[in-house]
């Protein structure tokens, strides 16, 4: 089946400590992004890639890294300079053109910094 | 800067009924809008999308209505099913790749 996968599902960092979180996709897409959930705020945009190699920051990227080596993968590093890590992240591609200009999401990570 | 804003965090709505949503938008530029349809820590699915050229989309049960005077947009669940309680989030992008997604509205279906 195509989709995205995020792993791990739940995460426990201690302060200090830096983390990555995966996303792989299957679906060929060239875009893909992170987004952030914090009750009441919605979704905020991390960083997004347009392509490979190449990426851009979003809205809160500040504490936080990326990488695009592979069209496939996403992989978001939350660095100890992130003040509230604590949230749950969800990474997105973008499916455009004839596909029709839709975001799929994966089914998130939660991290708890304890 | 709140670019996209859904104003009511919560709906109630009973089984049979008609639920509407809302999204206000500041940005003019904003040409593709998206409704998305989230269960608790699960990811968003895609319900329903409308290109600026447009002014209504429909699809099933869901009716999505954009007013550019307004900068307003609506989702319409019609009838609304328990299973359609959820938290509903609306998007914005201007031709990019870049979309602004407003805070959510829980919709709460009432059997």
């Amino acid at each position: 089946d195509g989709g995205i996968t995020q792993s791990p599902k739940y995460l426990f960092r201690k302060e200090g400590q830096n983390v990555t979180l995966s996303c792989e996709q299957n679906l060929n897409h060239d875009a893909m992004y992170w987004y952030r959930q914090d009750p009441g705020q919605g979704l905020r945009l991390i960083y997004y890639s347009q392509i490979v190699n190449d990426f851009q920051k979003g809205d809160i990227a500040e504490g936080y890294s990326v990488s695009r080596e592979k069209k496939e993968s996403f992989p978001l590093t939350v660095t100890s300079a992130q003040k509230n890590p604590t949230a749950f992240y969800l990474c997105a591609s973008f499916a455009g053109g004839y596909s029709g200009n839709t975001i799929y999401f994966g089914e998130g990570s939660w991290l708890t910094v304890v | 800067d709140q670019q996209v804003k859904q104003n009511s965090p919560s709906l109630s709505v009973q089984e049979g009924r008609i639920s509407i949503l809302n999204c206000d938008y500041t940005n003019s530029m904003f040409d593709y809008f998206l409704w998305y349809k989230k269960y608790p820590a699960e990811g968003p699915t895609f319900l329903i999308s409308i290109s600026s050229i447009k002014d209504k989309n429909e699809d099933g049960r869901f009716t999505v209505f954009l007013n550019k005077s307004a900068k307003h947009l609506s989702l319409h669940i019609v009838p609304s099913q328990p299973g359609d309680s959820a938290v509903y989030f609306c998007a914005a992008s201007k031709g990019t790749y870049k979309y602004i997604f407003g805070t959510g509205t829980r919709l709460k279906v009432l059997a």
